[in-house]
């Protein structure tokens, strides 16, 4: 099972701010993924990284970019923050031994822009 | 094209009772993976079983148990004797070697639990 962590866990901010939410994983994952959720809604990927300096978008257009600079590392960026980016980020990670494809999830971001 | 389909977007029973949480999916690949994961109001999505296209069998794990059925493209899960710690959103998801393995998750069902 993957130890996932995300910082912060919740997070007011007013319009305009730049933003970085934080994930690390200590497995040793090579995959990394973000997903965009309303609570309890469908989840949305919005970036997925295969490896370090290997980032891609996902399947809903996202304001965000992230980097994977390191294996256990892979932080979401928002440059200008708007009340539109109000939602739940969770960061997820797989690929290693025999449950590759198993994404294991980290508690979530509460983002809230005023 | 790959496709989960979670057709109960809420569900609602007294606490003792059984209940089936369906999913159904589409997919062309002949390797693939079927997943359940539980969202309780914590907001953390909690990784609850895996099975591959070559395993057909059921899985029982406590009050948990899980039909998997190629025939009809379904992996249901079933909770015994509901609680209220089961309230929470499920989500039924796919993972196939076309694109990558990148997972497919269906919308969620909202399963409320009450006393």
């Amino acid at each position: 099972e993957a130890d996932i962590y995300q910082t912060p866990r919740y997070l007011v901010i007013g319009t305009g701010k730049k933003i970085t939410l934080e994930c690390s994983q200590t497995m040793g994952h090579d995959k990394m993924y973000w997903y965009q959720q309303d609570p309890g809604m469908e989840l949305h990927l919005i970036h997925y990284s295969y490896g370090v300096n290997s980032t891609e978008k996902g399947d809903l257009s996202s304001e965000s970019t992230v980097s994977r600079i390191r294996t256990e590392h892979f932080p979401l960026t928002l440059e200008s923050a708007r009340p539109s980016h109000t939602s739940q980020y969770l960061c997820a990670s797989s690929g290693r031994g025999g449950h590759q494809e198993t994404q294991y999830f980290g508690p979530g971001t509460r983002l809230l822009v005023l | 094209a790959q496709k989960v389909t979670q057709a109960q977007t809420e569900i609602s029973v007294v606490e003792k009772e059984d209940v089936t949480l369906d999913c159904v999916y589409e997919t062309r690949d002949t390797t693939y993976y079927l997943f359940w994961y539980k969202q309780p109001p914590s907001g953390e999505l909690v990784f609850l079983i895996r099975r591959n296209s070559f395993d057909e069998q059921n899985e029982i794990s406590g009050r948990y148990s899980w039909n998997f059925q190629k025939s009809t493209s379904s992996f249901n899960f079933t909770i015994t004797a509901s609680q209220v710690v089961d309230s929470a959103v499920y989500f039924c998801a796919l993972s196939g070697n076309t694109g990558g393995f990148k997972t497919i998750f269906g919308a969620g069902t909202r399963l409320f639990v009450k006393a």
